[in-house]
């Protein structure tokens, strides 16, 4: 089974903190995605990563920061945190080239920024 | 641009009816199409996708290129079903390493 896990379930943070969100998996993923999740937006796609220390902003990167230093851990950070960042955060991995597009997902991250 | 739309934000209906959740897309490359679902307390999951041509938990889909729809049908709806369902596109001009693109999602409710 793949497995895709980020480090915590639940945040809370204070306006104007870094936080950094982690994310790992076990199954040697080239690809690594960060998407948000919110009632009414679906997904949307703030940042990817095809290979280690490469990275591509995805539809709403204003505001994050990511990190690839090893293949299997993908680092989202918000460098000043805001109210309007409250939300789901999904990690997720995908093995890469045609047809091997599935991903699989982390169980999420909710941050709330108070 | 690609870009998946789901026109019902939540759809009820009752145990043992047909369900259909609707998904168009417009697309400007070689597109893969998915479904994904998320019950209840669990991560996003891998429902089907329309290269499979497979059934999952009596779920199927079509895609329709001359309408650019992926809708989603079950012909007796189970309660179990309830969960929110998410289509998804990914676009192979960039070698599938640009991330899927998701629609809003549809709230399914059954009822008893």
């Amino acid at each position: 089974d793949v497995k895709v896990t980020q480090s915590s379930r639940y945040l809370v943070k204070r306006t104007g903190e870094k936080v950094f969100l982690e994310c790992v998996q076990d199954m040697d993923h080239e690809n690594m995605f960060w998407y948000r999740q919110d009632p009414g937006l679906g997904l949307r796609l703030i940042y990817f990563s095809y290979d280690v220390k490469m990275k591509e902003k995805g539809d709403i990167p204003e505001g994050y920061s990511v990190s690839r230093e090893k293949k299997e851990r993908f680092s989202l950070i918000l460098e000043s945190a805001s109210t309007n960042q409250t939300s789901m955060y999904l990690c997720a991995s995908s093995l890469g080239g045609l047809h091997n597009t599935e991903a699989f997902f982390g169980q999420g991250t909710r941050l709330t920024v108070v | 641009a690609q870009r998946v739309t789901q026109p019902e934000k939540l759809l009820s209906v009752f145990k043992g009816a047909p369900v259909e959740l609707k998904c168009n897309y417009s697309y400007s490359g070689s597109p893969e199409l998915f479904w994904y679902v998320q019950y209840s307390r669990q991560r996003l999951q891998l429902l089907l996708r329309h290269i499979s041509r497979e059934s999952i938990k009596g779920f199927t889909a079509d895609l329709n290129k001359g309408e650019t729809s992926f809708h989603l049908k079950k012909p007796f709806a189970q309660e179990e079903d309830s969960a929110m369902y998410y289509c998804a596109l990914i676009d192979y001009s960039g070698g599938g390493a640009d991330g899927l693109t998701f629609g809003k999602g549809t709230h399914l409710i059954i009822q008893p």
